[in-house]
Protein backbone atom coordinates (compact mmCIF):
# COMPACT_ATOMS: atom_id res chain seq x y z
CA UNK A 1 0.00 0.00 0.00
CA UNK A 2 1.40 3.59 -0.60
CA UNK A 3 2.82 5.49 2.41
CA UNK A 4 2.06 8.99 1.08
CA UNK A 5 -1.29 10.33 0.41
CA UNK A 6 -1.64 13.79 -1.21
CA UNK A 7 -4.75 16.38 -0.85
CA UNK A 8 -6.10 17.11 -3.05
CA UNK A 9 -6.18 15.09 -5.64
CA UNK A 10 -6.73 18.09 -7.85
CA UNK A 11 -6.34 21.77 -7.76
CA UNK A 12 -7.26 24.47 -9.96
CA UNK A 13 -6.26 28.64 -8.79
CA UNK A 14 -5.75 31.69 -10.39
CA UNK A 15 -2.24 33.04 -11.23
CA UNK A 16 -0.91 34.85 -8.00
CA UNK A 17 -2.96 32.67 -5.48
CA UNK A 18 -1.05 30.56 -3.17
CA UNK A 19 -1.67 26.49 -3.84
CA UNK A 20 -1.46 24.68 -0.26
CA UNK A 21 -1.21 20.53 -1.05
CA UNK A 22 -0.78 18.21 1.81
CA UNK A 23 0.34 14.61 2.28
CA UNK A 24 -0.07 12.03 5.21
CA UNK A 25 1.64 8.96 5.93
CA UNK A 26 1.38 6.06 7.59
CA UNK A 27 5.29 5.41 9.05
CA UNK A 28 7.81 6.81 10.98
CA UNK A 29 10.01 8.53 8.13
CA UNK A 30 13.84 9.53 7.71
CA UNK A 31 12.34 12.39 5.42
CA UNK A 32 9.77 13.99 3.15
CA UNK A 33 10.80 15.22 -0.05
CA UNK A 34 7.90 17.03 -2.72
CA UNK A 35 8.91 16.11 -6.62
CA UNK A 36 7.09 18.12 -9.24
CA UNK A 37 5.95 16.09 -12.67
CA UNK A 38 5.07 18.10 -15.96
CA UNK A 39 3.21 16.38 -17.93
CA UNK A 40 5.02 13.40 -20.36
CA UNK A 41 8.28 13.78 -18.17
CA UNK A 42 10.27 12.44 -15.18
CA UNK A 43 9.94 13.98 -11.87
CA UNK A 44 12.35 16.67 -10.62
CA UNK A 45 13.08 17.16 -6.99
CA UNK A 46 11.33 20.21 -5.37
CA UNK A 47 12.36 20.31 -1.28
CA UNK A 48 13.26 17.26 1.30
CA UNK A 49 12.90 17.92 4.87
CA UNK A 50 14.08 15.69 7.60
CA UNK A 51 11.94 14.16 10.37
CA UNK A 52 13.62 16.56 13.33
CA UNK A 53 12.65 19.78 10.79
CA UNK A 54 9.54 21.39 10.76
CA UNK A 55 9.69 23.84 7.78
CA UNK A 56 11.75 24.55 5.19
CA UNK A 57 12.31 27.15 2.81
CA UNK A 58 13.02 27.46 -1.09
CA UNK A 59 12.20 30.35 -3.39
CA UNK A 60 8.31 30.43 -3.46
CA UNK A 61 7.99 26.76 -1.78
CA UNK A 62 7.05 26.41 1.68
CA UNK A 63 6.82 23.06 3.69
CA UNK A 64 6.15 22.14 6.33
CA UNK A 65 6.20 18.95 8.43
CA UNK A 66 3.77 17.57 11.69
CA UNK A 67 5.41 14.41 12.70
CA UNK A 68 2.88 13.97 15.38
CA UNK A 69 0.11 14.16 12.77
CA UNK A 70 2.27 12.44 10.10
CA UNK A 71 1.21 15.29 7.29
CA UNK A 72 3.43 17.44 5.40
CA UNK A 73 2.08 20.67 3.37
CA UNK A 74 3.45 22.35 0.40
CA UNK A 75 2.96 25.87 -0.06
CA UNK A 76 3.73 27.34 -3.50
CA UNK A 77 3.11 31.25 -3.31
CA UNK A 78 2.25 33.82 -5.69
CA UNK A 79 1.55 30.93 -8.36
CA UNK A 80 2.40 31.21 -12.24
CA UNK A 81 1.24 29.44 -14.80
CA UNK A 82 4.44 27.27 -15.05
CA UNK A 83 3.64 25.64 -11.58
CA UNK A 84 1.03 23.84 -13.79
CA UNK A 85 2.00 20.25 -12.64
CA UNK A 86 1.85 17.22 -10.74
CA UNK A 87 3.02 17.53 -7.30
CA UNK A 88 4.19 14.22 -5.91
CA UNK A 89 5.01 13.54 -2.26
CA UNK A 90 7.51 11.06 -1.24
CA UNK A 91 8.41 9.11 2.12
CA UNK A 92 11.87 7.76 2.85
CA UNK A 93 11.10 5.10 5.24
CA UNK A 94 12.21 1.48 6.52
CA UNK A 95 9.93 -1.07 5.14
CA UNK A 96 9.00 -2.96 8.24
CA UNK A 97 8.66 -6.46 5.63
CA UNK A 98 11.78 -6.01 4.11
CA UNK A 99 14.12 -3.82 6.87
CA UNK A 100 15.12 -1.87 3.83
CA UNK A 101 14.99 1.81 3.16
CA UNK A 102 12.46 2.68 0.87
CA UNK A 103 11.39 5.97 -1.05
CA UNK A 104 7.64 5.37 -1.86
CA UNK A 105 5.63 8.11 -3.83
CA UNK A 106 1.81 9.17 -3.18
CA UNK A 107 -0.38 9.17 -6.00
CA UNK A 108 -0.12 13.12 -6.63
CA UNK A 109 -2.21 16.57 -6.57
CA UNK A 110 -2.76 17.84 -10.31
CA UNK A 111 -2.02 21.47 -9.66
CA UNK A 112 -3.54 23.97 -12.60
CA UNK A 113 -2.99 27.55 -13.02
CA UNK A 114 -4.92 29.60 -14.75
CA UNK A 115 -3.26 32.72 -15.95
CA UNK B 1 26.32 16.27 -17.00
CA UNK B 2 23.71 15.07 -18.89
CA UNK B 3 21.31 13.53 -15.88
CA UNK B 4 20.04 10.07 -16.33
CA UNK B 5 19.58 8.66 -19.80
CA UNK B 6 17.17 6.09 -20.69
CA UNK B 7 16.33 4.56 -24.15
CA UNK B 8 14.25 3.82 -25.68
CA UNK B 9 11.59 7.27 -25.00
CA UNK B 10 8.67 4.89 -26.79
CA UNK B 11 8.46 1.07 -26.91
CA UNK B 12 5.20 -0.48 -28.94
CA UNK B 13 5.21 -4.02 -28.83
CA UNK B 14 2.92 -7.20 -28.83
CA UNK B 15 2.31 -9.39 -26.45
CA UNK B 16 4.77 -12.02 -25.77
CA UNK B 17 7.68 -9.92 -26.99
CA UNK B 18 10.51 -9.67 -25.15
CA UNK B 19 11.29 -5.77 -24.08
CA UNK B 20 14.28 -4.35 -22.58
CA UNK B 21 14.40 -0.79 -21.25
CA UNK B 22 17.82 0.90 -20.56
CA UNK B 23 19.03 3.19 -17.83
CA UNK B 24 22.19 5.58 -17.83
CA UNK B 25 22.61 6.84 -14.10
CA UNK B 26 24.63 9.69 -13.41
CA UNK B 27 28.47 9.52 -13.08
CA UNK B 28 28.96 9.04 -9.58
CA UNK B 29 26.20 7.88 -8.57
CA UNK B 30 25.94 5.17 -6.19
CA UNK B 31 22.16 4.08 -6.44
CA UNK B 32 20.13 3.06 -9.09
CA UNK B 33 16.02 2.62 -8.94
CA UNK B 34 13.11 1.60 -11.05
CA UNK B 35 9.89 3.15 -10.77
CA UNK B 36 6.91 2.63 -12.70
CA UNK B 37 4.02 4.46 -12.84
CA UNK B 38 0.29 4.12 -14.23
CA UNK B 39 -2.74 5.82 -13.59
CA UNK B 40 -4.19 3.30 -11.63
CA UNK B 41 -1.22 2.27 -9.63
CA UNK B 42 0.74 5.53 -9.39
CA UNK B 43 4.10 5.40 -8.79
CA UNK B 44 5.53 2.12 -7.75
CA UNK B 45 9.15 1.04 -7.00
CA UNK B 46 10.51 -1.77 -8.33
CA UNK B 47 14.00 -2.63 -7.71
CA UNK B 48 16.70 -0.53 -6.55
CA UNK B 49 20.72 -1.06 -6.21
CA UNK B 50 23.66 -0.01 -4.66
CA UNK B 51 27.17 0.24 -6.11
CA UNK B 52 26.05 -2.09 -8.98
CA UNK B 53 24.40 -5.06 -6.14
CA UNK B 54 20.46 -5.47 -5.99
CA UNK B 55 19.18 -4.39 -2.65
CA UNK B 56 15.31 -4.47 -2.67
CA UNK B 57 13.55 -6.35 -5.27
CA UNK B 58 10.18 -6.67 -3.63
CA UNK B 59 8.42 -4.51 -6.05
CA UNK B 60 9.28 -6.67 -9.17
CA UNK B 61 6.15 -8.00 -10.00
CA UNK B 62 6.64 -11.17 -11.36
CA UNK B 63 9.07 -13.68 -12.55
CA UNK B 64 8.56 -12.09 -15.90
CA UNK B 65 10.62 -9.26 -14.77
CA UNK B 66 14.47 -8.68 -14.20
CA UNK B 67 16.64 -6.16 -13.73
CA UNK B 68 20.48 -5.92 -14.11
CA UNK B 69 23.33 -3.94 -13.42
CA UNK B 70 26.40 -4.91 -15.00
CA UNK B 71 28.69 -1.84 -14.27
CA UNK B 72 27.95 1.82 -12.50
CA UNK B 73 27.19 3.55 -15.33
CA UNK B 74 24.27 0.58 -17.16
CA UNK B 75 21.21 -0.65 -15.87
CA UNK B 76 18.57 -2.56 -18.02
CA UNK B 77 14.78 -3.39 -16.91
CA UNK B 78 13.83 -6.62 -19.08
CA UNK B 79 10.02 -8.41 -19.32
CA UNK B 80 9.89 -11.85 -20.82
CA UNK B 81 7.05 -12.34 -22.32
CA UNK B 82 5.49 -9.17 -22.20
CA UNK B 83 1.83 -8.54 -21.23
CA UNK B 84 -1.34 -5.65 -21.96
CA UNK B 85 -1.14 -5.27 -18.16
CA UNK B 86 2.87 -4.17 -18.23
CA UNK B 87 2.15 -1.49 -20.48
CA UNK B 88 3.18 1.87 -18.77
CA UNK B 89 5.83 4.52 -17.63
CA UNK B 90 9.30 2.94 -16.61
CA UNK B 91 11.65 5.64 -14.80
CA UNK B 92 15.02 5.09 -13.92
CA UNK B 93 16.42 7.16 -10.81
CA UNK B 94 19.63 7.26 -9.54
CA UNK B 95 21.07 9.03 -6.31
CA UNK B 96 24.58 9.79 -5.05
CA UNK B 97 23.84 9.26 -1.39
CA UNK B 98 20.74 7.52 0.51
CA UNK B 99 21.50 10.16 3.30
CA UNK B 100 20.56 12.81 0.88
CA UNK B 101 17.53 10.91 -0.49
CA UNK B 102 16.87 13.19 -4.09
CA UNK B 103 16.14 11.02 -6.58
CA UNK B 104 17.33 12.36 -10.02
CA UNK B 105 15.00 10.62 -12.64
CA UNK B 106 15.16 10.14 -16.87
CA UNK B 107 12.65 11.00 -18.98
CA UNK B 108 11.20 7.70 -18.73
CA UNK B 109 10.11 4.80 -20.96
CA UNK B 110 6.51 4.42 -22.06
CA UNK B 111 5.85 0.72 -22.59
CA UNK B 112 2.69 0.12 -24.78
CA UNK B 113 2.03 -3.60 -25.03
CA UNK B 114 -0.71 -4.87 -27.57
Amino acid sequence: SQQGEEDPQALSIQEGENATMNCSYKTSINNLQWYRQNSGRGLVHLILIRSNEREKHSGRLRVTLDTSKKSSSLLITASRAADTASYFCATDARQVKTSYDKVIFGPGTSLSVIP
Amino acid sequence: DAGVIQSPRHEVTEMGQEVTLRCKPISGHDYLFWYRQTMMRGLELLIYFNNNVPIDDSGMPEDRFSAKMPNASFSTLKIQPSEPRDSAVYFCASSPDRNTGELFFGEGSRLTVL
